[in-house]
């Protein structure tokens, strides 16, 4: 079964501080994604890559490094973390040639003090 | 540029009823697709259908269905005999592009009641 892991799970940091969530497929898909959600605004695009070593920007992406090292991994990097990015953040992977539906890992709860 | 606007925030039905969820896109693609998913209370998320938009034909899974009006670009999901379990947040999404680097984006989420 199509498994995506996420590291930490909770994560307290303080403003300025270096933040990296970490993310992990093992179901061999090309295509990654980080999402954040907040209330009122579903899940928004932060980065996404199609393959090892390529990031590409989603709709949101100020504040936020991505790095795909491998195939199954996919971190999200916060440089200076902000209280305004406080949220929780979602990883996806997603397949291609026609099996297109995303999978979701269970999500990381960041704090930023 | 690529949007997905789901304009009802929340819906509220009695058990075993019908319930439709609206969902309309911006694309300027030929080809794209679009999905609805599911988040439970435990915060899980999960694929529920597919609508590929050279398809003509609605797609159904189980007791989700479709309902495609591509000249409206709007893709609304049908729910029958909704159970107390089909309490949750749905999300439309939409996937662009015949490349390998494509884009998925969300809608805000339309939050369903079931109510016994």
């Amino acid at each position: 079964e199509a498994a995506v892991t996420q590291s930490p799970r909770n994560k307290v940091a303080v403003t300025g501080g270096k933040v990296t969530l970490s993310c992990n497929q093992t179901n061999n898909h090309n295509n990654m994604y980080w999402y954040r959600q907040d209330t009122g605004h579903g899940l928004r695009l932060i980065h996404y890559s199609y393959g090892a070593g390529s990031t590409e920007k989603g709709d949101i992406p100020d504040g936020y490094k991505a790095s795909r090292p491998s195939q199954e991994n996919f971190s999200l990097i916060l440089e200076l973390a902000t209280p305004s990015q406080t949220s929780v953040y979602f990883c996806a992977s997603g397949g291609t040639g026609g099996s297109y539906e995303q999978y979701f890992g269970p999500g990381t709860r960041l704090t930023v003090l | 540029a690529q949007k997905v606007t789901q304009t009802q925030t929340s819906i509220s039905v009695v058990e075993k009823t019908t319930v439709t969820m609206d969902c309309v896109y911006e694309t300027r693609d030929s080809s794209y697709f679009l999905f609805w998913y599911k988040q439970t209370a435990s915060g899980e998320i999960v694929f529920l259908i597919r609508q590929d938009s050279y398809k003509k034909e609605n797609a159904t899974v189980g007791h989700y269905s479709l309902n495609f009006q591509k000249p409206k670009s709007s893709i609304g999901l049908i729910i029958t005999a909704t159970q107390i379990e089909d309490s949750a947040v749905y999300f439309c999404a939409m996937r662009e592009g015949n490349t390998n680097a494509y884009k998925v984006i969300f809608g805000k989420g339309t939050h369903l009641h079931v109510l016994p």
